[in-house]
């Protein structure tokens, strides 16, 4: 079965530095690779999706990933942090080569918090 | 329409009672899905509907029921609760059953048990 690792639970940021939430996931065959928000008391809301082709991948709000096959990992990444970035983030990850091709499975989160 | 409609968005009930979760979305997307989520923890799968029917039941306890009344609504029946059930309970749809769609979710209802 497909999984995925948070191994930060937290990471604090200064405004306008860069920024790197790292996820690292475990497939038995190919993996479709997806990031989300969550903002306090909201449900989760679309970042990003790795599916095949190119290894960076960018997405919404100046956010970026990275598929790195040989370390299983797809770190999320920002040049310059704002402090309307602070909220949780989560990798998710879904085995395409898996009966269960429904079944999106979320790493534990981490929670960004980017001081002023 | 891009958003995925929850309601009630706040409920509280007994042990007793029996509510539901309702659950609406108007873009076309075929498969709709239950979540659970537990304060700082991450969203857990309950259940799974592909066309309306149900592909996916995460050996959720019978005191869930969930109904897909038709292509753009989703219910999740309670009954008998237990306080180890108050979460946030998420649904999401996405437009097709493949693992490389997108998954909409709404805000939530958070659900609290007495």
């Amino acid at each position: 079965a497909q999984s995925v690792a948070q191994p930060e639970d937290q990471v604090n940021v200064a405004e306008g530095n860069p920024l790197t939430v790292k996820c690292t996931y475990s497939v038995s065959g190919n993996p479709y690779l997806f990031w989300y928000v969550q903002y306090p008391n909201r449900g989760l809301q679309f970042l990003l999706k790795y599916i095949t082709g190119d290894n960076l991948v960018k997405g919404s709000y100046g956010f970026e990933a990275e598929f790195n096959k040989s370390q299983t990992s797809f770190h999320l990444k920002k040049p310059s942090a704002l402090v309307s970035d602070s909220a949780l983030y989560f990798c998710a990850v879904r085995d395409i080569d898996g009966r269960k091709n429904n079944d999106m499975r979320f790493g534990a989160g981490t929670r960004l918090t980017v001081k002023p | 329409d891009t958003e995925v409609t929850q309601t009630p968005k706040h409920l509280v009930m007994g042990m007793t009672n029996k509510k539901s979760l309702k659950c609406e979305q108007h873009m076309g997307h075929r498969a709709m899905y239950w979540y659970k989520q537990k304060a700082k923890k991450p969203p857990e799968l309950m259940f799974v509907y592909s066309y309306e029917k149900l592909s996916i039941n995460e050996s959720v306890p019978s005191r869930f029921s969930p109904e897909c009344p038709n292509s753009s609504l989703l219910n999740l029946h309670l009954h008998a609760l237990q306080p180890e059930d108050s979460a946030l309970y998420l649904c999401a749809s996405s437009q097709g059953a493949s693992g490389a769609n997108v998954l909409t979710f709404g805000a939530g209802s958070r659900l609290t048990v007495l």
